[in-house]
Formats: structure tokens, sequence, C-alpha cells
């Protein structure tokens, strides 16, 4: 079975800095990768995907992430972080089924 | 449009009341699913619902009954709950890939369930 696990459990970093948050998973085949992004009491916003093809992704808001096969790795960056991406971020794995698996998270705390 | 609507947005309810919570979807995708939600942990898997057929059951207990009367309307009926039911529910839809899996999910901005 699938797995994700994020290492971090909270990370704190001052706005304009730069922003790495790590993400392994567990999968036998090819896996189809994501980062969701969470504010208190809100639903869960797609950042980016990963489905095959360029391992460095773009997705919304200044995030892009990198698909390593090797490290089983799909780790999200932003070079210059805003006090708004305080948040709960959330790497998914989506299997040949129809089920997403979650890391259990990282929260992301901004420094003004 | 990505939206996912989710109704209510907050609901509070006897352990004997019977209640509804509704999800509706205009993307065209044919895969919905409902999660449950604990603070400060991911998301959890209860239902998925493929072609307007359940198609996994988390072991989720009967008090919770799914139901999915068309493609963009999904449904979670809750009957004598327990406290340790409160929780933010989150609807999701996703496009079903012919190769299979599914392609990104997008969520609602979740009901707020206390059980009292």
């Amino acid at each position: 079975a699938q797995s994700v696990t994020q290492p971090d459990i909270h990370i704190t970093v001052s706005e304009g800095a730069s922003l790495e948050l790590r993400c392994n998973y567990s999968y036998g085949a090819t896996p189809y990768l994501f980062w969701y992004v969470q504010s208190p009491g809100q639903g869960l916003q797609l950042l980016l995907k990963y489905f095959s093809g360029d391992t460095l992704v773009q997705g919304i808001k200044g995030f892009e992430a990198e698909f390593k096969r090797s490290q089983s790795s799909f780790n999200l960056r932003k070079p210059s972080v805003h006090w708004s991406d305080a948040a709960e971020y959330f790497c998914a794995v989506g299997d040949d089924g129809q089920n997403f698996v979650f890391g259990p998270g990282t929260r992301l705390s901004v420094l003004p | 449009d990505t939206e996912v609507t989710q109704t209510p947005k907050h609901l509070v309810m006897g352990m004997t009341n019977k209640k509804s919570l509704k999800c509706e979807q205009h993307m065209g995708h044919r895969a919905m699913y409902w999660y449950k939600q604990k603070a400060k942990k991911p998301p959890e898997l209860m239902f998925v619902y493929s072609y307007e057929k359940l198609s996994i059951n988390e072991s989720v207990p009967s008090r919770f009954s799914p139901e999915c009367p068309n493609s963009s309307l999904l449904n979670l009926h809750l009957h004598a709950l327990q406290p340790e039911d409160s929780a933010l529910y989150l609807c999701a839809s996703s496009q079903v890939r012919l190769g299979g899996g599914n392609t990104e999910a997008f969520f609602g901005q979740g009901t707020r369930l206390t059980v009292v």
C-alpha cells in the first residue's frame, strides 16, 4: 500500500526567506503526486501536481516541486515566502485505484 | 468552474438527530469523495463514488450513510452520531482516468460538524 511521510511537523521561516517542505512517498508504480494547502477551518486547495513528464512542476502562488524517483521524494519549494503562505501543507499520492493518501502535514509559520 | 460546494458550513446536532450534508460539483467529474478530518490531522477517506456507484467504503460505521443521487450531487446522511464524530467533513471530486486512477481532487470548504 502507498504511504506518504512529511518529516517536518512544523516549520517557521521569516517573510522573504526561501522555503522547502519535504515529502517522501512509498508506492510501487509511478505515482501521481500532489501538494495541497489548507488554511484553518478551510478546505484543501491544490497547489500543484505531478503525473508524468518534466520532473520540475510549477504551481500556483509561486510554488514549485521536484519529483526525484531515486529518492522517492516530491519536495515543495518557494523562493520567497509571504505572510499569507502561513498554513498547513499536505503532500498526497494517488494510486491506480481511486484513493488519495495524504501525508501527516507540515504547519508553516511565517515571521514578519 | 473548479468549485465544489458544501452545505451547510456549520452543523450542530444532538446524538438522536438525523441530518444530511450536501455536496455539489459541476465540473463533470465522475468520482466523488467524503473525507473526515480531525484537528491537526490529515483527511481520512470515508467513501468514494465512481459513476454514481459506491466503490470504496473505508469501514465507516453505519451511522454514516452516503448517497449519490446523480453525477453532480453527493450526500452524507447522519444518524445517531457520537461526540467523537465531531470533525470537519470534506467533499471532493475528480475526473476518472481511462487507464485507471483519478486526476487531482478538488475539495469543498467543508462542513464543521459538532455532535453534542
